[in-house]
């Protein structure tokens, strides 16, 4: 069964600063999925990552994914108060899509 | 704007009645998912439907039903609700159960007293 785990679950940063994100998951994952969830409002999806070794960037935002390593990483350049949220990772269990397993979230708090 | 609305958006409930929360896929998508998330935690997976069918169903009791309509909408139904069953209800819908990306809706806050 496919286990899903991030760290930190909280996170304070500092605008400007730098931090990465942490997803480990237990069992072989088709993707990895990584989304972001305001206060309240749904999921927005930000990568997809389909393969060992894949790397995707979104203006502060950069997702890589280690499939060997079974470990996905959110990392976050130069950080500005409109990235506060909460970013979860999931994994998919048994191919379908309806089958992600989400992380528990890392909260995001970026204070000037 | 990802084209899939729920609603309502919020609802409260008194704990023992039954509750029917209803979802509109984006326009070609065919497949939709249902998720629970409780406060605090992240999304858990109810069940898929695929062309009017269910196609995977996680760890929830048999009070969580579901139907799909032809022009590919859903509904979830709970009977008999718990405290615990509050949550936030979460449908997505792709255009295949295998493709790479589901679009999430709004959600609907479900508050049980």
């Amino acid at each position: 069964e496919l286990k899903v785990e991030q760290n930190p679950l909280f996170l304070s940063m500092q605008e400007g600063k730098n931090y990465t994100i942490y997803c480990n998951y237990s069992t072989t994952s088709d993707r990895l999925y990584w989304y972001r969830q305001d206060p309240g409002k749904s999921l927005e999806s930000l990568f997809v990552l389909l393969s060992n070794g894949a790397v995707k960037q979104e203006g502060r935002l950069m997702a890589s994914l280690d499939t060997k390593a079974r470990l996905s990483t959110l990392h976050i350049t130069a950080a500005v108060h409109d990235l506060s949220a909460t970013y979860f990772c999931a994994g998919i269990y048994g191919g379908s899509q309806g089958n992600l397993i989400f992380g528990k979230g890392t909260k995001l708090s970026v204070k000037p | 704007e990802t084209g899939v609305t729920q609603s309502p958006t919020h609802l409260i409930k008194t704990r023992g009645q039954q509750v029917t929360l209803r979802c509109s896929s984006q326009s070609g998508h065919n497949t939709v998912s249902w998720y629970q998330q409780a406060l605090g935690q992240g999304p858990q997976f109810i069940f898929q439907y695929y062309r009017e069918e269910e196609n995977g169903r996680g760890n929830f009791p048999p009070r969580f039903s579901g139907l799909q309509f032809p022009n590919y909408s859903s509904e979830l139904n709970v009977n008999a609700l718990e405290l615990d069953d509050s949550a936030l209800y979460l449908c997505a819908s792709s255009p295949t159960p295998f493709w790479a990306e589901a679009f999430f809706g709004q959600g609907t806050r479900l508050t049980v007293v």
